[in-house]
C-alpha cells in the first residue's frame, strides 16, 4: 500500500465548476501536507500548504486535513480553463525539515477544465 | 529572477554510458534535492542534500550518485545507466520552509 494515495483522474468539469481533489495516507505521523500544481512539460509548484488539521483559503483555493480520516482536500471555486493542470498533494513526515527535503508525493490528479 | 536550472532538458543515451544530469540554484537555498516522476508511481525522491557536503540517500537511490561541493549546484550522475532509469526527472531546492521550487525537468531515455 503506498502512503499516499491519489485518484489520477482525468478529471474533466466545466469552467466555473466547484472542483474537489483528494489523497488519503496511511502514516498518522504526517504533519505537513501541500498541494502541487503541474503543468504540462514543467517542473511542479507549490499552491498551498496546511499544518495539521483544519481549513486554509487562498482566493479561489482551500486547502482542507481531516487528520482523523487520514484525508485532504483541495477544493477550486468558480474553475478556470488556466486551472487544467495536475494536482500533487505532498506530506512531510514529523522530525524533517521542509524545503524540497523528504516530500512524499501522491500521483497527481489530472485536472482539465473545458469551455 | 529565482530560478532552478536543470541541463540538459532532454537527453538520450544507451545503456552503460555515465552521464550527469546538472542543476543549479540562484536562491542561496540550503536544501536541494532530486526527484524522479514516472506514470502511476508519482514523484519519488532519490537524494536530497542539507548543505555543502551534506548528501543523504532518499527513497530510490540505488543507480544514482550526487555530489554538494558548492551551494548552488547539485549534479546527478548516472555511473551505469540502465533503461529502469528513464524517467522525468526533476531537481528541487528549498530553505528550510515546506515549498520546494522545483526545475523545468530532464528527460532522460535509456536505451
Amino acid at each position: 500500500q503506498k502512503e499516499v494515495e491519489q485518484d489520477p483522474g482525468p478529471l474533466s468539469v466545466p469552467e466555473g465548476a466547484i472542483v474537489s481533489l483528494n489523497c488519503t495516507y496511511s502514516n498518522s505521523a504526517f504533519q505537513y501536507f501541500m498541494w502541487y500544481r503541474q503543468y504540462s512539460r514543467k517542473g511542479p509548484e507549490l499552491l498551498m500548504y496546511t499544518y495539521s488539521s483544519g481549513n486554509k483559503e487562498d482566493g479561489r483555493f482551500t486547502a482542507q486535513v481531516d487528520k482523523s480520516s487520514k484525508y485532504i482536500s483541495l477544493f477550486i471555486r468558480d474553475s478556470q480553463p488556466s486551472d487544467s493542470a495536475t494536482y500533487l498533494c505532498a506530506m512531510i513526515p514529523p522530525g524533517v525539515t521542509g524545503g524540497g527535503n523528504k516530500l512524499t508525493f501522491g500521483t497527481g490528479t489530472q485536472l482539465k477544465v473545458e469551455l | 529572477e529565482a530560478q532552478v536550472t536543470q541541463n540538459p532538458r532532454y537527453l538520450i543515451t544507451v545503456t552503460g554510458k555515465k552521464l550527469t544530469v546538472t542543476c543549479s540554484q540562484n536562491m542561496n537555498h540550503e536544501y536541494m534535492s532530486w526527484y524522479r516522476q514516472d506514470p502511476g508511481l508519482g514523484l519519488r525522491q532519490i537524494y536530497y542534500s542539507m548543505n555543502v557536503e551534506v548528501t543523504d540517500k532518499g527513497d530510490v537511490p540505488e543507480g544514482y550518485k550526487v555530489s554538494r561541493k558548492e551551494k548552488r549546484n547539485f549534479p546527478l550522475i548516472l555511473e551505469s545507466p540502465s533503461p529502469n532509469q528513464t524517467s522525468l526527472y526533476f531537481c528541487a531546492t528549498g530553505q528550510g520552509s515546506t515549498e520546494a521550487f522545483f526545475g523545468q525537468g530532464t528527460r532522460l531515455t535509456v536505451v
